[in-house]
């Protein structure tokens, strides 16, 4: 079973329009949660971090993380045609005896404006 | 634009031959990653490096995989013997602390092995 386990695979909504995607963690030793976004051609670019219950909100972009149930989501509003592109949630772990974090990334959402 | 560069963007091999792609991190960026992303988006964490020194790495299944970050040279990944399961977008990515999980992505190396 995949440890970051994202939904939808795929996503439309009209310009200026709400979209909301979603994470889930089957692993309780993941100590953050990052939201990547990846355009066509090009390498993923973090988008915000969020570690501790509720709410973060970053200009359009707003994270919202359930410790109890490892969920994370992310909500874009006001969509605009720079962010049709590939979503990704990462989750940071610990690994023992590195002394270091490690990302595992989910295999991510495809958002995309109704034209 | 991505500050960490790499290089070549795309790289065409033949099954059995050697592929090497070389990585650039960000100015001041002590600790660098290679990850592998498949042609279904899913990515693989290959390995990662503070400075020269391995933090973390898979197994490289069969040894094909190396990697190295040797002082003011790029870092390197090498496929000893191209197969065509290796075919895909190679990403390296840089960050400033080896705790934090904000990565800074160069834009990849395309591999396509015939």
């Amino acid at each position: 079973q995949q440890k970051v386990q994202q939904s939808p695979e795929s996503l439309s909504v009209p310009e200026g329009g709400m979209a909301s995607l979603n994470c889930t963690s089957s692993d309780r030793n993941f100590q953050y949660f990052w939201w990547y976004r990846q355009h066509s051609g090009e390498g993923p670019k973090a988008l915000m971090s969020i570690f501790s219950d509720g709410d973060k909100k970053e200009g359009r972009f707003t994270a919202h993380l359930n410790k109890a149930s490892l969920h994370v989501s992310l909500h874009i509003r006001d969509s605009q045609p720079s962010d049709s592109a590939l979503y990704f949630c990462a989750a940071s772990e610990r690994v023992p005896g590195t002394g270091s974090n490690r990302l595992t990334f989910g295999k991510g959402t495809k958002f995309s404006l109704i034209p | 634009n991505s500050k960490v560069i790499q290089t070549p963007r795309y790289l065409v091999k033949g099954q059995g031959q050697k592929a090497k792609m070389r990585c650039i991190p960000e100015k001041g960026h002590p600790v660098v990653f290679w990850y592998q992303q498949n042609k279904n988006n899913e990515f693989k964490f290959l390995i990662n490096f503070q400075n020269q020194e391995v933090l973390q790495q898979i197994d490289m299944t069969e040894k094909r995989f190396s990697a190295e970050c040797p002082s003011n040279s790029p870092c390197s990944l090498e496929i000893q013997s191209s197969e065509a399961g290796d075919s895909a977008l190679y990403l390296c990515a840089s960050s400033w602390d080896r705790n934090t999980g904000q990565l800074y992505f160069g834009e990849g190396s395309k591999l396509t092995v015939l």
